[in-house]
């Protein structure tokens, strides 16, 4: 069954440090994953998109890697803001014509 | 640019009424793709609209439909809402591409909350 697991599914921190969200998932064939941000009482937000052939992506301070062989990927928040609080959502799309596979997500807070 | 709309953004119906939520997706975009949200059970996908014609279709009931309109906008439906449905219905929208295909970006809007008493 194609499924995409996060982990922790909670996390606390403290403002200015950093923090790595993991996602794993059992998709396949795999086409691309993807990594949103979605504050509370919005819509989720893209960071990220990643194909088979990338192993990391930036986008200021969020760093997503990819390992197509282990079938994992992480996401890396450097030096957190109050604002980076939210829950991240990984997401996994599989063979041409299937939808995209959710993850339940990483709620993050970051705490001054 | 004007981002994805979504009307109403709360919602509250009693048990065996009948919902539409509707849906305006980025100007230019085609493709607009549903969504429900739950704490429970996270984002799960409905179905998914090109060119007035749906394109693929997640594991629900009957009760929810869908349809899309020749400005793209899309309309979703349901019927004898159950206790179970209260949650987060978001809608997105993309260029063209199957939701998802290559690297082609979704565009959420900021969802309709339902809740059914």
């Amino acid at each position: 069954k194609n499924q995409v697991e996060q982990s922790p599914q909670s996390l606390i921190i403290l403002e200015g440090k950093n923090c790595t969200l993991q996602c794993n998932y059992t998709v396949s064939p795999f086409s691309n994953l993807r990594w949103y941000k979605q504050d509370t009482g919005r819509g989720p937000v893209s960071l990220t998109i990643m194909t088979f052939s990338e192993n990391t992506k930036s986008n200021g301070r969020y760093t997503a890697t990819l390992d197509a062989d282990t079938k994992q990927s992480s996401l890396h928040i450097t030096a957190s803001q109050l604002s980076d609080s939210a829950s991240y959502i990984c997401v996994v799309k599989g063979q041409a014509g299937t939808a995209l596979i959710f993850g339940k997500g990483t709620t993050l807070s970051v705490s001054s | 640019k004007a981002g994805v709309t979504q009307t109403p953004r709360y919602l509250i119906k009693t048990r065996g009424q009948q919902v539409t939520l509707s849906c305006s997706p980025i100007s230019g975009h085609r493709s607009v793709s549903w969504y429900q949200q739950t704490p429970g059970q996270g984002l799960q996908f409905l179905f998914e609209y090109f060119s007035e014609t749906q394109r693929n279709k997640g594991n629900f009931p009957g009760r929810f439909s869908g349809r899309q309109f020749s400005n793209s906008r899309s309309e979703m439906n349901v019927s004898t809402l159950e206790l179970g449905d209260s949650a987060l219905y978001l809608c997105a929208s993309s260029l063209g591409g199957l939701a998802g295909e290559g690297a082609e970006t979704q565009y959420f809007g900021p969802g309709t909350r339902l809740l059914v008493l």
